[in-house]
Parts: structure tokens; C-alpha cells; sequence
């Protein structure tokens, strides 16, 4: 959706390496949310927020953290706890909490 | 945790042939939502449902809530080649918890 940034498209980890994909949204909606999703499988989420500097744990937010100090801006760092970061991330965004969800393009991680 | 059963898992169909998948589980819920993704990129959202029965045209598409709230359905009528894709479904629980289903990946052959 052309609403919503995601970047990069594509990024490779170190082993022991934090690294942050950002997700940026110019449509004012209030809730955004990270997923990830694994070939052949549904999407699983990490962290969702509802307003700034609030934000929750979704079903896998192990080895994920998250931030909410801009409501346009609600990038995920992929710690190095995270063991099996290989994997397709998708950022939503909705106007309200679990309204309809409209997604950015996604970033492919891959590690080293 | 509560599951959405997506089905079939992938189908081979003709083109110009119609569609049919559907999603179900053993559980209710309040809205009904149906994305298509193509590779590389996120699910873009092709229909909402909101009531039991209700039944939502998107061009050659339709969608319809299940008259239980346990299921919907999707159809694509006369499939053209960029209609390939993942299909996925997503339910809106009574807890407002946002569920997906694993996706019904749609080949046409030539």
C-alpha cells in the first residue's frame, strides 16, 4: 500500500548482529503491527501498538524488540537472541486496533 | 490457539476456469478478510465482510460470510494469469485477536 514504507527490501545478518527494519506510514492510522512469516505458513505476529510509547507482545516477540516514539514510525530490531531470523517481515498498519489490516512490502532477512 | 483451516493448500486450475476456496474453524467471529499476495511483496486486501451471510463482489471476485460465522468463501470467476498468487484469510475474533490462515497458493497453467 502506498501509505506504507517499509525498508529495506532486502537485509543480511551477521551471526551475533542486531539489525532494525523500519516501517514508516503517512496515513495517520493508529495501529501498527509486525509479522513474520515463514515459507508455506500463515503470518505469526511479533509486536503490535495501539498509541506512541505503548506497544504489546504478540504470539513469537522473543529475540524482537520494537519501539513507538513517532505514531508514523514503528520500527523492529531483530536482536541477536533471535536464533532463526530467516524470514519474510510484513508491517501493518489499521486505523483502529484489529480493523482491517493494510500491508507494507515487505523485507526479506537473511543470515550470513 | 484458535486456527483457521484454509483450503485447499494449492490448486492447478485452467485458464479461464472459476475458483472456489474457503476458510473455516471451529470458532466464531465478527469480520471476515481476504488478501492476495503476490511473491515478494505483502497481502493487499481484496474484501471485508462484517455479517453473517453477507455477500461482497470485488470485479471478478466474491466473498461470503458464512451464515454460522465460522467459515467464509472466496470465488474468482474466469481466472486470468495474474490472478496466480497466495490467498490468505483472516478472521477477527470475539476477542478482537486478528487470526490468518496458511494460504491457498493458486497456479494456472498455460
Amino acid at each position: 500500500d502506498g501509505g506504507i514504507t517499509q525498508s529495506p527490501k532486502y537485509l543480511f545478518r551477521k551471526e551475533g548482529q542486531n539489525v532494525t527494519l523500519s516501517c514508516e506510514q503517512n496515513l495517520n492510522h493508529d495501529a501498527m503491527y509486525w509479522y513474520r512469516q515463514d515459507p508455506g505458513q500463515g503470518l505469526r505476529l511479533i509486536y503490535y501498538s495501539q498509541i506512541v510509547n505503548d506497544f504489546q507482545k504478540g504470539d513469537i516477540a522473543e529475540g524482537y524488540s520494537v519501539s513507538r516514539e513517532k505514531k508514523e514510525s514503528f520500527p523492529l530490531t531483530v536482536t541477536s537472541a533471535q536464533k532463526n531470523p530467516t524470514a519474510f517481515y510484513l508491517c501493518a498498519i489499521s486505523e483502529v486496533l484489529n480493523e482491517k489490516l493494510f500491508f507494507g512490502s515487505g523485507t526479506q532477512l537473511s543470515v550470513l | 490457539g484458535q486456527q483457521l483451516n484454509q483450503s485447499p493448500q494449492s490448486m492447478f486450475i485452467q485458464e479461464g476456469e472459476d475458483v472456489s476456496m474457503n476458510c473455516t474453524s471451529s470458532s466464531i467471529f465478527n469480520t471476515w478478510l481476504w488478501y492476495k499476495q503476490d511473491p515478494g511483496e505483502g497481502p493487499v486486501l481484496l474484501i471485508a465482510l462484517y455479517k453473517a451471510g453477507e455477500l461482497t463482489s470485488n470485479g471478478r471476485l466474491t466473498a461470503q460470510f458464512g451464515i454460522t460465522r465460522k467459515d467464509s468463501f472466496l470465488n474468482i470467476s474466469a481466472s486470468i494469469p495474474s490472478d496466480v498468487g497466495i490467498y490468505f484469510c483472516a478472521g477477527l475474533n470475539r476477542d478482537d485477536k486478528i487470526i490468518f490462515g496458511k494460504g491457498t497458493r493458486l497456479h494456472i497453467l498455460p
